[in-house]
C-alpha cells in the first residue's frame, strides 16, 4: 500500500505558459501532502506544505504566486507552476503522509519540468 | 552549520564490501530520522527509519547517537545494486505541530558499487 502517483512524468513547455502537476494518493488518504524541488545535484528543497481544504504553508522564498497550489481533496494535491521560465526547470516531486503516520512520506515518482 | 549534513562521497567500493555512512544534525530536538535512497533521476524511497536502539534489515544497519547528534548507515556485502545516493533525513523538531511533520534533507552520499 501507499502509493503516490504524479502526473505528467516529464513537460516541456514554453516560457510564460502554465503548468499543473498533479500529486495522488492511490490507496490511501493523505491529509498531509509536500511539494519538493530538485535542482541536478541537489538536496530535496521542501516548497510548501499542503493540508486538505486549508491554504498551503510555504517555505521561505517561495513565492505563493508563482507556484500555486490546491489541495481539494484527501487524494489530490495540484501544483501549478505559473508563467514558468527557464529557471523553474527542475524535478518536482511531491509526497504524502497517512493519517495518524505524522513522519513517514510516500513519494510520487517526481515530474520533470523543462521550460523553453 | 547545516541542519543535515553528509559526506557527498562519493565513495566507490568493491562488490562485497563494507561501507559506512555518517550524517550529523544540528537540532537536538529532533525525534524522528530516516535513511532514504535515491536513484538518479528516480524519487527517493524510504530505506529504513532509525531508532533510538539501533536497528537492522537484512545487510543494513542504522545507528543512533543522541549525545553526538549523529547517525550512522552500514551496508554489508555491498551489491551492483546498492549504488544510489543515500540521504539522511530528520524531523524538524518544532513546537509548531504542522512543522513537525516537516523533513530535513541532507545533501546525500553517492556510493558506486563496482563488479
Amino acid at each position: 500500500g501507499a502509493v503516490v502517483s504524479q502526473h505528467p512524468s516529464w513537460v516541456i513547455c514554453k516560457s510564460g505558459t502554465s503548468v499543473k502537476i498533479e500529486c495522488r494518493s492511490l490507496d490511501f488518504q493523505a491529509t498531509t501532502m509536500f511539494w519538493y524541488r530538485q535542482f541536478p545535484k541537489q538536496s530535496l528543497m521542501l516548497m510548501a506544505t499542503s493540508n486538505e481544504g486549508s491554504k498551503a504553508t510555504y517555505e521561505q522564498g517561495v513565492e505563493k504566486d508563482k507556484f500555486l497550489i490546491n489541495h481539494a481533496s484527501l487524494t489530490l494535491s495540484t501544483l501549478t507552476v505559473t508563467s514558468a521560465h527557464p529557471e523553474d526547470s527542475s524535478f518536482y516531486i511531491c509526497s504524502a503522509t497517512r493519517q495518524g503516520a505524522v513522519y513517514e512520506q510516500y513519494f510520487g515518482p517526481g515530474t520533470r519540468l523543462t521550460v523553453t | 552549520r547545516k541542519e543535515v549534513e553528509q559526506d557527498p562521497g562519493p565513495f566507490n567500493v568493491p562488490e562485497g564490501a563494507t561501507v559506512a555512512f555518517n550524517c550529523t544534525y544540528s537540532n537536538s530536538a529532533s525525534q524522528s530520522f530516516f535513511w532514504y535512497r535515491q536513484d538518479c533521476r528516480k524519487e527517493p524511497k524510504l530505506l529504513m527509519s532509525v531508532y533510538s536502539s539501533g536497528n537492522e534489515d537484512g545487510r543494513f544497519t542504522a545507528q543512533l547517537n543522541r549525545a553526538s547528534q549523529y547517525i550512522s548507515l552500514l551496508i554489508r556485502d555491498s551489491k551492483l545494486s546498492d549504488s544510489a545516493t543515500y540521504l539522511c533525513v530528520v524531523n524538524n523538531a518544532s513546537r509548531n505541530a504542522g512543522n513537525n511533520r516537516k523533513l530535513i534533507w541532507g545533501l546525500g552520499t553517492s556510493l558506486a558499487v563496482n563488479p
